[in-house]
């Protein structure tokens, strides 16, 4: 059974600090997403992670995955309380399927100045 | 463009009633997929239909829920005899399916409260 786990579930942070957010996966999948959800909102896709190695960046935001130690991390750099929200990693469920999504429990970020 | 809408945006319903949770796609999107959130959690997966067939259906808790996507573009999801412990944001996403187009996109959810 796969299984998602996302360290920190909460995370206080300063505006212009930096943090790394880590998402850990139990077996082989093809791909890793990050979405982004406001309270009381739905989910907004912010990365998806296809290979080995893969990085992206978005603004304040990097995303990287290592498909060996089944891990992936968001980086943010020099936080802004814009950036306050929870966030979710996701796995692909079936390897090679464009099936159903695996969850993390979410890490909710609250920015401060 | 219009992107995944669902209807209604809050339900409430007594324990023991039945309800029906609607779902519109992204236009062009083959895949849709249900997922439910409870308060707290990361959404959970219910279901998902390529066309009109249920693809994988393995996250549907019991035979109380049901969904159908009949035309290969709007989807149901029904529960029937609903419990208080059914109560969460049931999600709905869609994709425009294929090895390579994997990306779902997320509605705003029906909130679900059953008394």
């Amino acid at each position: 059974e796969l299984k998602v786990e996302q360290n920190p579930l909460f995370l206080s942070m300063q505006e212009g600090k930096n943090y790394t957010i880590y998402c850990n996966y139990s077996t082989t999948s093809d791909r890793l997403y990050w979405y982004r959800q406001d309270p009381g909102k739905s989910l907004e896709s912010l990365f998806v992670l296809l290979s080995n190695g893969a990085v992206k960046q978005e603004g304040r935001l990097m995303a990287s995955l290592d498909t060996k130690a089944r891990l992936s991390t968001l980086h943010i750099t020099a936080a802004v309380h814009d950036l306050s929200a929870t966030y979710f990693c996701a796995v692909a469920g079936v390897e090679g399927s464009q099936g159903n999504l695996i969850f993390g429990k979410g890490t909710k970020l609250s920015v401060k100045p | 463009g219009a992107g995944v809408s669902q209807t209604p945006s809050n339900k409430v319903t007594e324990k023991g009633k039945y309800v029906e949770l609607r779902c519109d796609p992204i236009s062009g999107h083959t895949a849709l997929y249900w997922y439910r959130q409870s308060l707290g959690q990361g959404p959970e997966f219910l279901i998902y239909f390529q066309g009109t067939g249920a693809a994988d259906d393995s996250g549907l808790p019991n035979d109380r829920f049901f969904a159908v996507r009949p035309e290969g573009s709007v989807s149901t999801l029904k529960i029937q005899r609903t419990e208080r412990g059914d109560s969460a944001v049931y999600l709905c996403a869609s994709s425009l399916g294929g090895r390579d187009r994997y990306e779902q996109y997320f509605g705003p959810g029906t909130r679900l409260t059953v008394t």
